[in-house]
């Protein structure tokens, strides 16, 4: 059974750090594409940020620079590194496993599998 | 564009049909998927692809997509239905991901 367990999380002083992880189970996270999406309280969904399986990483505008994806392939478990964290970063901060699947010439990316969520909140 | 567009709210009476849209240029090259997310849940994804169902989404679920338009379809709407529903795909340099505002179902 796939699941991804999330930890790290809490209430961060403005300019602080943090790091979320995700352990993985039921899957191989070094196989596949994994992201970062967080929800500010009442809001929408933002990406934050994707790694690919070959190592290969993007982020969001907001984040670029100051947020590190990563993973430990040996504890088959992802992170999220968050530095100099703003009010604007306080959000519920979910991992989710990405898949890519063809139909014809278009391509499906999808989140086949969330983790539970981690509220982060940024305030003095 | 790296946008897609849902309208904020849609509603619909318990038992018909209600369809949720999502905009977007990138739409052209990828197919949306589709999630619901209920309070204090995390996103559940119910449409990828074409119009392919995880196992155990009911089949009154169904998506389509149309140019630069992808659409959800509840057919049959239950009670159980009311959420918000978010799409998703890749912007047009299917680098970054993309998901649209979220349209909340109320189901009268």
């Amino acid at each position: 059974e796939v699941q991804l367990v999330q930890s790290g999380g809490g209430l961060i002083q403005p300019g602080g750090s943090l790091r979320l992880s995700c352990a993985a189970s039921g899957f191989t996270v070094r196989s596949n594409y994994m992201s970062w999406v967080r929800q500010p309280p009442g809001k929408g969904l933002e990406w934050v940020s994707v790694i690919y399986s070959d190592g290969t990483t993007y982020y969001a505008d907001s984040v670029k620079g100051r947020f590190t994806i990563s993973r430990d392939n040996s504890k088959n478990t992802l992170y999220l590194q968050m530095d100099n964290l703003g009010a604007d970063d306080t959000a519920v901060y979910y991992c989710a496993r990405e898949k890519l699947q063809w139909f014809g010439e278009f391509r499906s990316y999808y989140f086949d599998h969330w983790g539970q969520g981690t509220l982060v909140t940024v305030s003095s | 564009s790296s946008e897609l567009t849902q309208d904020p709210a849609v509603s619909v009476a318990l038992g018909q049909t209600v369809r949720i849209t999502c905009h977007g240029d990138s739409l052209r090259n990828y197919y949306a998927s589709w999630y619901q997310q209920k309070p204090g849940q995390a996103p559940l994804l119910v449409i990828y692809g074409k119009n392919n169902r995880p196992s155990g989404i009911p089949d009154r679920f169904s998506g389509s997509s149309s140019g630069n338009t992808a659409s959800l379809t509840i057919t049959g709407t239950q009670a159980e239905d009311e959420a918000d529903y978010y799409c998703n795909s890749r912007d047009s340099n299917g680098k970054h991901v993309v998901f649209g505002g979220g349209t909340k179902l109320t189901v009268l």
